[in-house]
Formats: structure tokens, C-alpha cells, sequence
């Protein structure tokens, strides 16, 4: 069964731009859920988690459980952020779920 | 910092091949992973291992197999190398409990001719 879905393959704005990254998932245990990104000719790496609530490059995420969904969310976007960004999903069995990726085209 | 050290970036193989791709990590983590990445697809669960020796099948196990003797090594195997295994396979390891992120290698581009 699909546990994470990322509805968008390519999204495209302009620099300046809001952005926001859907991410909604099925699980029926507490999720922990994760970003990850991607750069051009770089490694996956985790760009932040929910538990921390924390903004990592100007990016922020909140879990809102009644709508199983974990958004990714960026006032203005820049350049630098095009990227692929894929949502995950930690099960209690140490098991990752991702997505299929969202590509992030941010335009000059 | 982690380190996830897969053995090839590039590799090119023929059709029925039996394939080795080799993933290092040097930070005593429990679990390790496979995937592989295919555009559109994203990120797909070949297997994982939560232990030596020890290993599950992920969601597409078919024509795949592992090998954890080391806690720091997890070998992925083609048994078999066919031409719809062409691919960008990821490697990844993480601590066990909650909420420990995955760190991720290079990537290993398979291509099978």
C-alpha cells in the first residue's frame, strides 16, 4: 500500500516565490516523518524532521495529523533550491517509506 | 559526519551477469539499506537489514539478493543481470529508534547492456 504520496512530480515558480511541497501519507502508528533532498549531482541528504520543528534553509514543515499530511513550505523561494524532494516515512520496525519525489524548478 | 561509502559510481554490465554492488558505512549503525531510483518512481526498497546477518525483503526483491557478514558492509547481488535492472542504486544506513534520519551514498548507476 502507498504510504507516502507526493501528488506533484515537477513544480515550477519564480524565484521569490512561496513554495509549498505536498507530501500526504497513510500509516495507522504515530508517524515520523522526514524531507530529504536532492541536489543536481549530489547524495540524498535529510533536509529536516518533523520532531524538531525546526526551518533549515528557510524551509519549514508541519505535521497536521487530521490531514495525514506533512507539506514542505518555503516563503520565497531562490535559485539555489531547484532540486528533487522526496517525503519519507519512519514505521516502527526501523522501515523507510519515500515518496516518489517532487522535482522543484525555481525559475530566475 | 557519516560516512556511506558505496564502491562504484558507474558500473556497466552484460546481460546475465551476476553483479556485486558494495556499500561501507562507518558509523556503527544497525540498520542498512537498498533502493533503487528510477525517475517518476522515486525511491524503492530492493532489502534492508536491521542486523548481521540478518535481512528483509523490501518491495521489490525480485532478482536481488544480500549479504550483511559485517555490520559495516551490506552487498547488494544480481543474481542475474537483466537489462530492466539498468538503474541508480542507492545505498543507506541509519541508527535504530526514532526518529534516526537515514545517511545515503553516492549512488552506484548501473547499466546493463
Amino acid at each position: 500500500a502507498q504510504r507516502v504520496t507526493q501528488p506533484e512530480k515537477l513544480l515550477s515558480v519564480f524565484k521569490g516565490a512561496p513554495v509549498e511541497l505536498k507530501c500526504n501519507y497513510s500509516y495507522s502508528g504515530s508517524p515520523e516523518l522526514f524531507w530529504y533532498v536532492q541536489y543536481s549531482r549530489q547524495r540524498l541528504q535529510l533536509l529536516l524532521r518533523h520532531i524538531s520543528r525546526e526551518s533549515i534553509k528557510g524551509f519549514t514543515a508541519d505535521l497536521n495529523k487530521g490531514e495525514t499530511s506533512f507539506h514542505l513550505k518555503k516563503p520565497f523561494a531562490q535559485e539555489e533550491d531547484s532540486a528533487m524532494y522526496y517525503c519519507a516515512l519512519l514505521d516502527n520496525f526501523n522501515k523507510f517509506y519515500f515518496g516518489s519525489g517532487t522535482k522543484l524548478n525555481v525559475k530566475p | 559526519d557519516v560516512k556511506v561509502t558505496q564502491s562504484s559510481r558507474y558500473l556497466v554490465k552484460r546481460t546475465g551477469e551476476k553483479v556485486f554492488l558494495e556499500c561501507v558505512q562507518d558509523m556503527d549503525h544497525e540498520n542498512m539499506f537498498w533502493y533503487r531510483q528510477d525517475p517518476g518512481l522515486g525511491l524503492r526498497l530492493i532489502y534492508f537489514s536491521y542486523d548481521v546477518k540478518m535481512k528483509e525483503k523490501g518491495d521489490i526483491p525480485e532478482g536481488y539478493s544480500v549479504s550483511r557478514e559485517k555490520k559495516e558492509r551490506f552487498s547488494l547481488i544480481l543474481e542475474s543481470a537483466s537489462t530492466n535492472q539498468t538503474s541508480m542504486y542507492l545505498c543507506a544506513s541509519s541508527l535504530s529508534g526514532p526518529m534516526r534520519p537515514q545517511h545515503f551514498g553516492d549512488g552506484t548507476r548501473l547499466s546493463i547492456l
